[in-house]
């Protein structure tokens, strides 16, 4: 089967630094990806998508990079802030109605 | 306006019996997901709904597991005979249409086999 990982499972960082979480995925037919906040007790929540045409896309201080040839995706969070203190999802769509999504990365923002 | 709506939000049940977990997406969505989230896991996908076409069961891990959607709007993710790996926060997502667009996700349901 298709398979998302992320490469740390923790991050910690400085109020008001840029924050950087990555994505590997092993599907180079892997067309579409979505990146997910999910704060304690809540569903996830849509932040950014990207399609494969591209390479990145900015949303309100956060940016998605993709880089293809390496199958890995990044998002990053400018000025972080408290209230981005979550765990983050990648995930992938290949075809049809599944997506795979990796096992999250848990963001803490120091104040 | 309103949200994904789930309930019950906390469900504690012995093995053995049967659950259902209730699913209220956005009205207008076609689209409606279940996933299965364990404890510090990523989500897994269940089954999905698209208007009035079948559902794409394929994630359902075992027979136990059934959903179905009435009127295209309500669903109802049934696990008969639960097992104790079956605890696990259940989530519904739904969607305007069909795929590549945005899945607003409910509070989930979590669900504890005692």
């Amino acid at each position: 089967g298709e398979s998302v990982g992320l490469h740390l499972p923790t991050l910690s960082v400085q109020e008001g630094d840029n924050s950087i979480i990555n994505c590997a995925y092993s599907n180079s037919a892997s067309d579409y990806f979505i990146w997910y906040k999910q704060e304690s007790g809540k569903g996830p929540q849509f932040i950014i998508d990207i399609r494969s045409n591209m390479d990145k896309r900015q949303g309100q201080r956060v940016t998605v990079l993709l880089n293809k040839t390496v199958k890995h995706l990044s998002l990053q969070i400018a000025a972080t802030q408290p209230g981005d203190s979550a765990v983050y999802f990648c995930a992938e769509n290949i075809s049809g109605n599944q997506f795979y999504f990796g096992t999250g990365t848990s963001l803490t923002v120091i104040p | 306006g309103a949200g994904v709506s789930q309930s019950p939000s906390n469900k504690v049940t012995e093995k053995g019996k049967d659950v259902e977990l209730r699913c209220d997406p956005i009205s207008g969505h076609t689209a409606l997901y279940w996933y299965r989230q364990s404890l510090g896991q990523g989500l897994e996908f269940l089954i999905y709904f698209q208007g009035n076409s079948a559902p794409d069961k394929s994630g359902l891990p075992s027979d136990r597991f059934s959903a179905e959607r009435t009127g295209g709007s309500v669903s109802t993710l049934t696990i008969q005979r639960t097992q104790q790996e079956d605890s696990a926060v259940y989530l519904c997502a739904s969607s305007l249409a069909a795929l590549r667009y945005e899945q607003y996700f409910g509070p989930g349901t979590r669900l504890t086999v005692t």
